[in-house]
């Protein structure tokens, strides 16, 4: 069965400073997708950037970029430059399955708390 | 990004009545999604819906629950009867393909 684990319960950083937030994911099937997403203070869930397990190059949107470590079944996210409005709950999610499964479930992972300070 | 609405913001009702939660997908999306969050929890999944029916759903997705979307209109998640168990807040998402999903502001539900 899949599962994803955050183990960072909550980071706190200093404004414009680099941050990584951990995620492991359990999975059999050997095609996967991966998601972080971020739920602000008023519950709002935004969607931030995504990996795909057949892809080499790790994705960059924006100040986001991602550390995929396929062979640990890792996906941390990376926030450079970080802003007060980052302060948020990150969520690591995957859906398993190809293009061609019937599938959209995403399994969650309970969360990490970012506290970015001026 | 794409907007996903939900209506209402909250509900409250009490045991044993039956509630309606209403999404409206964002308008090119063909995959939709429920999710239940307990306060400080992670996200679970509940149930998705393509082309007119459930998809996939969990072992979350009781008897009491079921999903629609009639031509076009709301996508709703019914809850009859409800129990006490299912105070929670309810989201909803929707995608164009089996990518990433959009979600919506969530609606949180209390039962007395």
């Amino acid at each position: 069965a899949q599962k994803v684990t955050q183990t960072q319960t909550s980071i706190s950083v200093m404004e414009k400073t680099t941050v990584t937030m951990d995620c492991v994911y359990e999975t059999q099937d050997s095609s996967y997708f991966l998601f972080w997403y971020k739920q602000t203070a008023s519950g709002e869930i935004v969607f931030l950037i995504r990996q795909d397990s057949y892809k080499k190059e790790n994705a960059t949107v924006g100040h986001y970029s991602l550390n995929f470590q396929k062979p640990k079944s890792s996906i941390g996210l990376i926030i450079t430059a970080t802003q007060i409005e980052d302060s948020a709950v990150y969520f690591c999610a995957m859906r398993e399955g190809g293009a061609g499964a019937n599938t959209g479930k995403l399994t969650f992972g309970h969360g990490t708390i970012l506290r970015v300070h001026p | 990004g794409p907007k996903v609405l939900q209506i209402p913001s909250h509900q409250i009702i009490d045991m044993g009545q039956m509630v309606t939660l209403n999404c409206d997908p964002v308008s090119n999306h063909l995959y939709f999604y429920w999710y239940k969050q307990i306060l400080g929890q992670q996200m679970e999944f509940l149930v998705n819906f393509y082309n007119g029916k459930v998809m996939e759903k969990s072992k979350l997705f009781k008897d009491q629950f079921s999903v629609e979307r009639p031509d076009g209109s709301y996508f709703t998640l019914k809850i009859q009867p409800t129990a006490l168990e299912d105070s929670a807040v309810y989201f909803c998402a929707s995608s164009l393909d089996w990518g990433e999903q959009y979600f919506g502001p969530g609606t949180r539900l209390t039962v007395l």
